[in-house]
């Protein structure tokens, strides 16, 4: 079993919508959290990165991080057509440790 | 900004043959992991070196090695190369801040025919 699990999706949305991204995780050493933003054959683009428990925000992006239920989410305000990609959550035990990554959720926001 | 350049992005090989990767993080970084991705498939950690010793090992097979050299570039290397072996390999490093945030560079895409 994964340690970090993630619904594949696909997940459509129409454009302006709020977009709703979770993980569950398995490992309570779990520490630090990101979500990646996947589009196809590139790389992983960084979004949001969050240590241990909270809310954390960024423009258009927030994302929250529940320890005591290893529940982890972005919400993505004001969907553009853009943002369809794959999202990915990771998570690892300290800051230079290896990542553990969600299957990647793929969204499709339709205009 | 932090930033990595891989090369080849593309590369396509036969079974059985071998194929080198190469990683460049931009400013030089002390650390660096590699991760394979399948088709369809998170990113699934292979290695990582920090100042040029292996730091952590993930599922990498025994037909694998990779290196950091000492002007800090990366280079992945495979051996006897099997179809499953066609993913996309990607490199990446630390961020500058506190820690935590890591970035990827592009991916070099091998194809095993």
């Amino acid at each position: 079993q994964k340690e970090v699990e993630q619904d594949p999706g696909p997940l459509s949305v129409p454009e302006g919508a709020i977009v709703s991204l979770n993980c569950t995780y398995s490992n309570s050493a779990f520490q630090y959290f990101m979500w990646y933003r996947q589009y196809s054959r590139k790389g992983p683009e960084l979004l949001m990165y969050t240590y241990s428990s909270g809310n954390k925000e960024d423009g258009r992006f927030t994302a929250q991080v529940d320890k005591s239920s290893k529940y982890i989410s972005l919400f993505i305000r004001d969907s553009q057509p853009s943002d369809s990609a794959t999202y990915l959550c990771a998570s690892s035990t300290d800051s230079w440790g290896k990542f553990q990554f969600g299957a990647g959720t793929q969204v499709v926001v339709t205009p | 900004a932090a930033g990595v350049i891989q090369s080849p992005r593309h590369l396509i090989k036969e079974k059985r043959e071998t194929a080198t990767l190469k990683c460049y993080p931009i400013p030089r970084h002390d650390t660096v992991y590699w991760y394979q991705q399948g088709p369809g498939q998170d990113p699934q950690f292979l290695i990582s070196f920090y100042e040029k010793m292996q730091s952590d090992k993930g599922s990498i097979p025994d037909r694998f090695s990779a290196q950091q050299f000492s002007d800090y570039h990366s280079e992945l290397n495979m051996s006897s190369l099997e179809l499953g072996d066609s993913a996309l390999y990607f490199c990446a490093i630390p961020g500058q801040g506190a820690g935590g945030e890591l970035f990827f560079g592009e991916g070099s895409r091998l194809t095993v025919l």
